[in-house]
């Protein structure tokens, strides 16, 4: 079935310090992944995505990876900064469906300490 | 380019009652979709809009329906409300891929 986890609802680093949030998928037929990032009050914002062809993207501080062997996909934040306080979600859906119909992981609430 | 904007932003209903929510997308955005978020069930996908006909639709009962017009806006309805309906509801719109762009999301309390 669709489902797509998180392994850890909750994350707490050092401002500065990198950042490893974890998504877990069990959808075979996925191949397009996105993650997003929602802060107190606002609509998920869109971060980095990746399909199902690659195993690397990397954005502006950020860097998605996936392996499709174990289902997996990470989101690595670099230099972490007060701002990058949210909660974050991976979502995944599969792009031949021809339909915007994302499933979403439960989120992690990433803190940055100062 | 103005964002997805979503009204109201806020209301509260009584058990019973319909409500009525609208979202206007990213100019030129044809694709609108539609999700509920609840801290015990988090995201969930509701249905999905392009150029006026439902394309897809997730597992939710029938109280839940939505439209879409011709300008790409699109309202959602919930009748006959339930306490469980509280939550923020998104809506995003996207070009044509899954790229999507979320709203603030409109945040409904049912008592």
């Amino acid at each position: 079935g669709e489902s797509v986890g998180l392994h850890l609802p909750t994350l707490s680093v050092q401002e500065g310090d990198n950042s490893i949030i974890n998504c877990a998928y069990s959808n075979s037929a996925s191949d397009y992944f996105i993650w997003y990032k929602q802060e107190s009050g606002k609509g998920p914002q869109f971060i980095i995505d990746i399909r199902s062809n690659m195993d690397k993207r990397q954005g502006q501080r950020v860097t998605v990876l996936l392996n499709k062997t174990v289902k997996h996909l990470s989101l690595q934040i670099a230099a972490t900064q007060p701002g990058d306080s949210a909660v974050y979600f991976c979502a995944e859906t599969p792009v031949n469906q021809g339909a915007q119909k994302l499933v979403f992981g439960q989120g992690t609430r990433l803190t940055i300490n100062p | 380019k103005a964002g997805v904007t979503q009204t109201p932003r806020y209301l509260i209903k009584t058990r019973g009652q319909q409500v009525t929510l609208s979202c206007s997308p990213i100019s030129g955005h044809r694709s609108v979709s539609w999700y509920q978020q609840t801290p015990g069930q988090g995201l969930q996908f509701l249905f999905e809009y392009f150029s006026e006909t439902q394309r897809n639709k997730g597992n939710f009962p029938g109280r839940f329906s939505g439209r879409q017009f011709s300008n790409s806006r699109s309202e959602m309805n919930v009748s006959t409300l339930e306490l469980g309906d509280s939550a923020l509801y998104l809506c995003a719109s996207s070009l044509q891929g899954n790229e999507q762009y979320f709203g603030p999301g409109t945040r409904l309390t049912v008592t």
